[in-house]
């Protein structure tokens, strides 16, 4: 059973860069079957998607974040990381990692339109 | 891109089925079957609720279900419990720029 679990700094500066580590636990960030996304609620606020990464390295990100976004994978620490740059206070937001997965007949492939498989959050405050 | 537009509230009594709406474009609700919803209670991470429009993940009640009808989807809970009270979330594939819409979430009262 996978299982994901955010972590890193509760409060960041303003203009500073944001890092936060998700560490997945009962499977492998080499999987295929896997796309390894990060997700934010600001509070009282909605979701919103900022990326994902595929086990070959590939990533995908929110067009309205892309230029302050990084997000890697290492692969000996079964990690997966967020980076965001030159924050301000409308980054202030519980951080989510999570994942989606379609299994049929045995066989299991990667899905990004939806996540059946969250972290807990971490609660991110961008404050001087 | 915009979010998806949801009611902000809706409310109903233990028993009784209720419906919360998303709306999107052709984009992304209208154009793909690609969209999902998410129950979410205060302090807790979002749980999958319908995959891909009508689908139930294994575990979830068969008292919710969704549908979709041109731009719109909807999720429907019928036989409202006190703990169906909770935040619902509606997400779409949309191909401008290939990611994910999530809407603003409705806040479901059980009176």
């Amino acid at each position: 059973q996978v299982q994901l679990q955010e972590s890193g700094p509760g409060l960041v500066k303003p203009s500073e860069t944001l890092s936060l580590t998700c560490t997945v636990s009962g499977g492998s960030v080499t999987s295929n079957s896997h796309y390894w996304s990060w997700i934010r609620q600001p509070p009282g606020k909605g979701l919103e998607w900022i990326g994902h990464i595929y086990y070959s390295g590939n990533t995908n990100y929110n067009p309205s974040l892309k230029s302050r976004v990084t997000i890697s994978v290492d692969t000996s620490k079964n990690q997966f990381f967020l980076k965001l740059s030159s924050v301000t206070a409308a980054d202030t937001a519980v951080y989510f990692c999570a994942t989606g997965q379609s299994c049929s007949g045995g066989s299991c492939y990667p899905v990004f339109w939806y996540f059946d498989l969250w972290g807990r959050g971490t609660l991110v405050t961008v404050s001087s | 891109q915009s979010a998806l537009t949801q009611p902000a509230s809706v409310s109903g009594s233990p028993g009784q089925s209720i419906t919360i709406s998303c709306t999107g474009t052709s984009s992304d609700v209208g154009g793909y079957n690609y969209v999902s919803w998410y129950q979410q209670h205060p302090g807790k991470a979002p749980k999958l609720m319908i995959y891909e429009v009508s689908n139930r993940p294994s575990g979830v009640s068969n008292r919710f279900s969704g549908s979709k009808s041109g731009n719109t989807a909807s999720l429907t809970i019928s036989g409202l419990q006190a703990e169906d009270e909770a935040h619902y979330s509606c997400s779409s594939y949309t191909s401008t720029s290939l990611h994910v819409l999530f809407g603003g979430g409705t806040k479901l009262t059980v009176l």
